[in-house]
């Protein structure tokens, strides 16, 4: 059975700081990793995407990606009330889209 | 801006009904997948299609079944609902291998 894992949280970050949050995945195949943010009773929406080891930015959020650790991690840099949602890891399974989620990490930004 | 829309909000049916669940997108994407997200367990694949009139299982598809007749509609059937059904179900879709760009806005459902 293929597994993404996170921690479930809540990590608690206070405004203005750096969230930092962790995905390890079981299999060595997947080559694509995506981070998701969702709000509470929202769907999910794509934030970030990574497919190279090393560290990929996009504004304030770094995705970060150690194949031979099998580890994914994500960086929000100046944390902000708004950031506050669940984040999802996701590794793809194939090609086609088909993607092995995680549990989710809650993230809560206080003011 | 409409990309991917799913036929209800929220949904109350009977243990034993069916139920038919719409998810339609207007990108023109091959790939369409089904998905049902519980507390603490994340989102759990139950079908997928890449084209139209294929289906391919995913990772719990008992209980479920899908019809893709149409490149932009996939829907996903339940056949004799039960209370352990009830949960979040994501429609999604995508061209390429690019993830899951576009999820709809999802179906609350509750079978009492």
């Amino acid at each position: 059975q293929k597994e993404v894992e996170q921690n479930s949280g809540p990590l608690s970050v206070p405004e203005g700081a750096i969230a930092s949050l962790n995905c390890t995945y079981s299999d060595r195949g997947s080559q694509s990793f995506f981070w998701y943010r969702q709000y509470s009773g929202k769907s999910p929406e794509l934030i970030m995407s990574i497919y190279s080891n090393g560290d990929k930015e996009d504004g304030r959020f770094t995705a970060q990606l150690n194949k031979a650790s099998q580890y994914v991690s994500l960086l929000i840099r100046d944390s902000q009330p708004s950031d506050s949602a669940t984040y999802l890891c996701a590794a793809a399974v194939d090609s086609w889209g088909k993607l092995q989620f995680g549990a989710g990490t809650q993230v809560v930004v206080t003011p | 801006d409409v990309k991917v829309t799913q036929s209800s909000r929220y949904l109350v049916k009977r243990t034993g009904e069916k139920v038919f669940l719409e998810c339609v997108q207007d990108m023109d994407h091959e790939n369409m997948f089904w998905y049902r997200q519980d507390p603490g367990l994340g989102l759990r694949l139950i079908y997928f299609s890449y084209d139209v009139k294929m289906k391919e299982k995913g990772d719990i598809p008992e209980g479920y079944s899908v019809s893709r007749e149409k490149k932009e509609r996939f829907s996903l059937i339940l056949e004799s609902a039960s209370t352990n059904q009830t949960s979040m179900y994501l429609c999604a879709s995508t061209r390429t291998s690019g993830g899951l760009g576009e999820f709809g806005p999802g179906t609350r459902l509750l079978v009492l």
